[in-house]
């Protein structure tokens, strides 16, 4: 398809388990965002990749969180130990360049529910 | 660090009315970008219209436009003939130059037919 997807699109789990959630950005973005969406909030920042690697991780809560775009278009982002907090639509969105430039196109996120 | 502010949860209005939905915000860069971004329950984020910081022009896209008062860090978005489709979370956004976007919590606008 012609726009950013994300699968799955909704992920149950259980406290303490591992998932990985997936996002395919336009063809030939270089720029990848991953952003967390809770319940009646706007999306926060998590990180934020330029090709292959991470320029800015800032956002990442702690060291549960975990994102890897080995060949500059797929991401996954990896949640360790599951805790009922990460419960949210995890949002990914890709740009033609990096910062610099204005648009980011997002996909229609992942909702995850931690039991 | 930067902020931006909805103050005002909920907003609704007749079809084809015109409604202003209001945002504040706070940095301390002089060069930055604003947004509008629609989220329908779909959830996917749309860009309605931006604003560049150093245009003291004020963005218009078909039936959307804003109010931008710089000195004032006030981004207004005003939806004009308000339709049915419109009705969604409204979110305004804030990006410095070589920075990362910062949401404000948003506002549900629902549309009286």
């Amino acid at each position: 398809g012609a726009g950013v997807s994300q699968t799955p699109s909704n992920k149950v789990t259980e406290k303490g388990k591992y998932v990985e959630l997936r996002c395919d950005p336009i063809s030939g973005h270089t720029a990848l965002y991953w952003y967390r969406q809770s319940l009646g909030q706007g999306p926060e920042f998590l990180i934020y990749f330029q090709g292959t690697g991470a320029a800015d991780d800032s956002g990442l809560p702690n060291d549960r969180f975990f994102a890897v775009r080995p060949e500059g278009s797929v991401s996954t982002l990896k949640i360790q130990r599951t805790e009922r907090g990460d419960s949210a639509v995890y949002l990914c969105a890709s740009s033609s360049e990096g910062l610099n430039y204005n648009e980011q196109f997002f996909g229609p996120g992942t909702r995850l529910t931690v039991l | 660090a930067q902020t931006v502010t909805q103050s005002q949860p909920e907003m609704s209005v007749q079809e084809a009315e015109t409604v202003t939905l209001s945002c504040t915000y706070d940095t301390s860069e002089s060069d930055y970008y604003l947004f509008w971004y629609k989220q329908p329950p779909s959830r996917q984020m749309i860009l309605v219209i931006r604003q560049e910081a150093y245009k003291q022009q004020n963005a218009t896209e078909n039936r959307f436009s804003v109010n931008f008062q710089k000195a004032a860090k006030s981004f207004s978005l005003k939806i004009s003939d308000s339709q049915l489709g419109d009705a969604a979370m409204y979110f305004c956004a804030l990006r410095p130059a070589n920075s990362k976007l910062t949401f404000g919590k948003g506002i549900t606008l629902s549309v009286r037919p």
